[in-house]
């Protein structure tokens, strides 16, 4: 079964971008589809979007659709979430996430998320 | 964007009661639909899929019901172990919305 592995902490500045990454380790990468989840300091889940690293295909949410872009490296088997203009709005942990194909599109796979903050 | 409407946002009960939070689509998600549960500093854990389906491992005690624009989550027997926050989620269209979610807190 494939297991996802997030990067590090971020401490960012408002304006600025950070990028995020998600590594999978465990199945074909190219099979799933790697969704983006955000989580506000005492809120709730936020889906974002996302990629389907077989085809290059993404999608948006549309709050986020004008400053969030997610790509993927299939010789890394990494996706990425990169988000510009960031706020402290922006200040949350964020999770990608996948399914096995018997789950139909919910997520059973996590990874172990990412906090990123955002502080002048 | 499908909006996803998620009641209550609290619930106070006492172990072995029965719980229920229900889930309700802006449209027909037919039975495009899964429930979490998540504790601090953890992500989520998938317990129900299509609306009704037991995740492996969870525990019996958690069924889920519904199609279209109507679901439930129902806890027969509250447990220690279930004092969490319970989001459902719509996965229709390859799209992901999630519920405001359910905080369950002991009574």
């Amino acid at each position: 079964q494939v297991q996802l592995v997030q990067s590090g902490v971020e401490v960012k500045k408002p304006g600025s971008s950070v990028k995020v990454s998600c590594e999978a380790s465990g199945g074909t990468f190219t099979s799933y589809s790697i969704h983006w989840v955000r989580q506000a300091p005492g809120q709730g889940l936020e889906w974002m979007g996302r990629i389907l690293p077989m085809f290059d295909t993404t999608t948006y949410a549309q709050r986020f659709q004008a400053r969030v872009t997610f790509t993927a490296d299939e010789s890394t088997s990494t996706a990425y979430m990169q988000l510009s203009s960031l706020t402290s709005d922006d200040t949350a942990i964020y999770y990608c996430a996948t399914y096995s194909p018997s789950r139909g599109g919910a997520f059973d796979i996590w990874g172990q998320g990412t906090m990123v903050t955002i502080s002048s | 964007d499908i909006q996803m409407t998620q009641s209550p946002s609290t619930l106070s009960a006492s172990v072995g009661d029965r719980v229920t939070i229900t889930c309700r689509a802006s449209k027909s998600i037919r039975t495009w639909l899964a429930w979490y549960q998540q504790k601090p500093g953890k992500a989520p854990k998938l317990l129900i899929y299509e609306a009704s389906t037991l995740e492996p491992g969870v525990p019996s005690r958690f069924s889920g019901s519904g199609s279209g624009t109507d679901f439930t989550l129902t806890i027969s027997s509250l447990q220690p172990d279930d004092f969490a926050v319970y989001y459902c989620q719509q996965y229709e269209s390859y799209s992901g919305t999630f519920g405001q979610g359910t905080k369950v807190e002991i009574k």
